[in-house]
């Protein structure tokens, strides 16, 4: 089965930009979508297809994608948006099967 | 606004079954997948199997068949069994609401609705 791999944590300051990275061989084919979860809370959808924002996610999230790695985007991170995030993306094997990525942890200093 | 409920025994011993059911209110229960996603402490996401509300299924093959996703759509629940659970199964479990937009040269989907989450402790 297919495996999505992203950073373990990144750190940004307040205010400026950072990536979240998710590599995987069904990145080639699948869109990833992207979830951030706060601690105690379920994870919420911030980015799905091509870059597309559910109503109520800010501007400032943004998704690209390349090759086999999917990209999340935080610019001008805020203090609420330290989180954990996931990567999540259909299996490369073409059936109905889904992989979330390792996890990424962001600290906003 | 759609939500979903779930609910199900929360301490199970090695060798039972866990059972859990998610009621979808406020919205439409075809067209959708609905999902069920599990998260142990302090780790990741995984993803357990959906069904739609023709009861097609699609489940983790690392859960070694031990999975059964079932659907009545008479009153717009789905349900999770997990068979021969171990301490490994130790997890809060989600279900969830999948949307999947797909046309010619066109395909997307994502997870756009979640329940509160059943924390379920396999303890002998």
């Amino acid at each position: 089965s297919s495996e999505l791999t992203q950073d373990p944590a990144v750190s940004v300051a307040l205010g400026q930009t950072v990536r979240i990275t998710c590599q995987g061989d069904s990145l080639r084919s699948y869109y990833a979508s992207w979830y951030q979860q706060k601690p105690g809370q379920a994870p919420v959808l911030v980015i799905y297809g091509k870059n597309k924002r559910p109503s109520g996610i800010p501007d400032r999230f943004a998704g690209s994608s390349s090759g086999n790695t999917a990209s999340l985007t935080i610019t001008g991170a805020q203090a609420e948006d330290e989180a954990d995030f996931y990567c999540n993306s259909r299996d490369s094997s073409g059936n109905r099967l889904y992989v979330f990525g390792t996890g990424t942890k962001v600290t906003v200093l | 606004q759609v939500q979903l409920q779930q609910w199900g025994a929360g301490l199970l011993k090695p060798s039972e079954t866990l059972s859990l059911t998610c009621a979808v209110y406020g919205g439409s229960f075809s067209g959708y997948y609905w999902s069920w996603i599990r998260q142990p402490p302090g780790k990741g996401l995984e993803w357990i199997g959906e069904i739609n509300h023709r009861g097609s299924t699609n489940d983790n093959p690392s859960l070694k068949s031990r999975v059964t996703i079932s659907v009545d759509t008479s009153k717009n629940q789905f349900s999770l069994k997990l068979s021969s659970v171990t301490a490994a199964d130790t997890a809060v479990y989600y279900c969830a609401r999948q949307f999947v937009v797909e046309a010619t040269f066109l395909y997307y989907d994502a997870i756009d609705i979640w329940g509160q989450g059943t924390m379920v402790t396999v303890s002998s």
